[in-house]
């Protein structure tokens, strides 16, 4: 069992915003600012997205933003494109063991 | 351009000893802020950490499995190496290295190795 909760799916038609939500506790997402975002490609190693809540990696679109609310982190996608369809991975430090807890993975369709 | 590639066997049998190798390039271990981690995934399953280490040797483990995981560094052959002992089927899985920069994101993990795929059998 994962310690983050992610939808298991999430899906939105190309131009549209989707966001996906990654639920925790005060014990690490809402208790640091640390939660980052990989996006994965089926057969893919995974890629960094978004880090420390909103920062975005060079090369990462701006169509690509994060937000936290309290235990919440979201990430968003705005303007859907058919290459957005994948894995989306969220990962927050957590106090429990210095290292770090990946959500269970939302998996974005791009209708 | 950073670079990291992992190397190990493919199929492994229950109860042994899983040795895998990340071998990088394009940044050093000795600089301050640089760490490796390794992080699996089981077949159609989500993403695990496992451990990470950094330059100054400080050392991090997935608490469920820190009594079969060593992670260590051999900063001269630009290497990370990880055992996991007494292997079993649920040890089935892909297993990635990456690199990890504190000072430019401190919690993310830039650049992945393609990973390597793992089967524990008999």
């Amino acid at each position: 069992q994962s310690a983050l909760t992610q939808p298991p799916s999430a899906s939105g038609s190309p131009g549209q915003s989707v966001t996906i939500s990654c639920s925790g506790t005060s014990s690490d997402i809402g208790g640091y600012n640390f939660v980052s975002w990989y996006q994965q490609h089926p057969g893919k190693a995974p890629k960094l997205m978004i880090y420390e809540v909103s920062k975005r990696p060079s090369g990462v679109p701006d169509r690509f933003s994060g937000s936290k609310s309290g235990n919440t982190a979201s990430l968003t996608v705005s303007g859907l494109q058919a290459e957005d369809e994948a894995d989306y991975y969220c990962n927050s430090y957590a106090d429990s063991n210095n290292l770090g807890v990946f959500g269970g993975g939302t998996k974005l369709t791009v209708l | 351009q950073i670079t990291l590639k992992e190397s190990g066997p493919t199929l492994v049998k229950p109860t042994q000893t899983l040795t895998l190798t990340c071998t990088f390039s394009g940044f050093s271990l000795r600089s301050t802020g640089v760490g490796v981690g390794w992080i699996r995934q089981p077949p159609g399953k989500a993403l695990e950490w496992l451990a990470l280490i950094y330059w100054d040797d400080d050392k991090r483990y997935s608490p469920s499995l820190k009594s079969r995981l060593t992670v260590t560094k051999d900063t001269s052959k630009n290497q990370v190496v990880l055992t996991l002992t007494n292997v079993d089927t649920v040890d089935t899985a892909t297993y990635y290295c990456a690199h990890k920069n504190q000072l430019t994101a401190p919690d993310g993990m830039d650049v992945w190795g393609q990973g390597t795929t793992v089967a524990v059998s008999s």
